[in-house]
């Protein structure tokens, strides 16, 4: 069966970096985009950023972009959030999640639903 | 960035009622939208993509309408398991934006 699972979260002091690490199992994880989204505590969902297959397209949330940055390597089944300057709010927990029929066209990518997450890893920034 | 408006916030309804969640995009976003559901400690759960198919594994009970800018989920028949919050996400545009959710609590 399909598992996403997420490591790498923790306490961390404003201003300084942390990577977060999604292994996948049970499909074929070069053949779909992935996704993180975080959510604060108590709060909504926030989409983060997305990775195609072969990691050549990636698109950004705005709240993020130019900080955090998403990779991927397909022969070890992971994907990455590398995040940099870290603020108070980006304190989450941070899912991955699967794109169920994301594609790209024409230069241009689009998205599914998400029909797999992982539970999720929690970041804490402290000011 | 397209802004998702779900309502009511908190729906309150007893075991075996219907229940009707609303979600508001602020452009259209055809029928590119999905609703999750999410339980205490565990990670969201897809139930319907474009608008009105249930994922795999969804009960009958859980069903969704609409397209544009106005969307239902239904769920017919509420069971104790389905207390939960629920979200609407669009993904007719970048960024990816899911509304504030709904939360169903047992009246």
């Amino acid at each position: 069966q399909v598992q996403l699972v997420e490591s790498g979260g923790g306490v961390v002091q404003s201003g300084r970096s942390l990577r977060l690490s999604c292994v996948a199992s049970g499909f074929t994880f070069s053949n779909f985009a992935m996704h993180w989204v975080r959510q604060a505590p108590g709060k909504g969902l926030e989409w983060v950023a997305v990775i195609w297959y072969d990691g050549n397209e990636k698109y950004y949330g705005d709240s993020v972009r130019g900080r955090f940055t998403i990779s991927r390597d397909n022969s070890k089944n992971t994907l990455y959030l590398q995040m940099d300057s870290l603020r108070a709010e980006d304190t989450a927990i941070y899912h991955c999640a699967r794109d169920s029929f994301g594609y790209c066209s024409a230069g241009h990518c689009y998205s599914d639903s998400l029909d797999y997450w992982g539970q999720g890893t929690l970041v804490t920034v402290s000011s | 960035e397209i802004v998702m408006t779900q309502s009511p916030a908190t729906l309150s309804v007893s075991p075996g009622e219907r229940g009707t969640l609303s979600c508001r995009a602020s452009q259209s976003v055809t029928s590119n939208l999905a609703w999750y559901q999410q339980k205490p400690g565990q990670a969201p759960r897809l139930l319907i993509s474009g608008a009105s198919t249930r994922a795999t594994g969804v009960p009958a009970r859980f069903s969704g309408s609409g397209s544009g800018t106005e969307f239902t989920l239904t769920i017919s028949s509420l069971q104790s398991e389905d207390f939960a919050v629920y979200y609407c996400q669009q993904y007719n545009n970048w960024p990816l934006t899911f509304g504030g959710g709904t939360r169903v609590e047992i009246k």
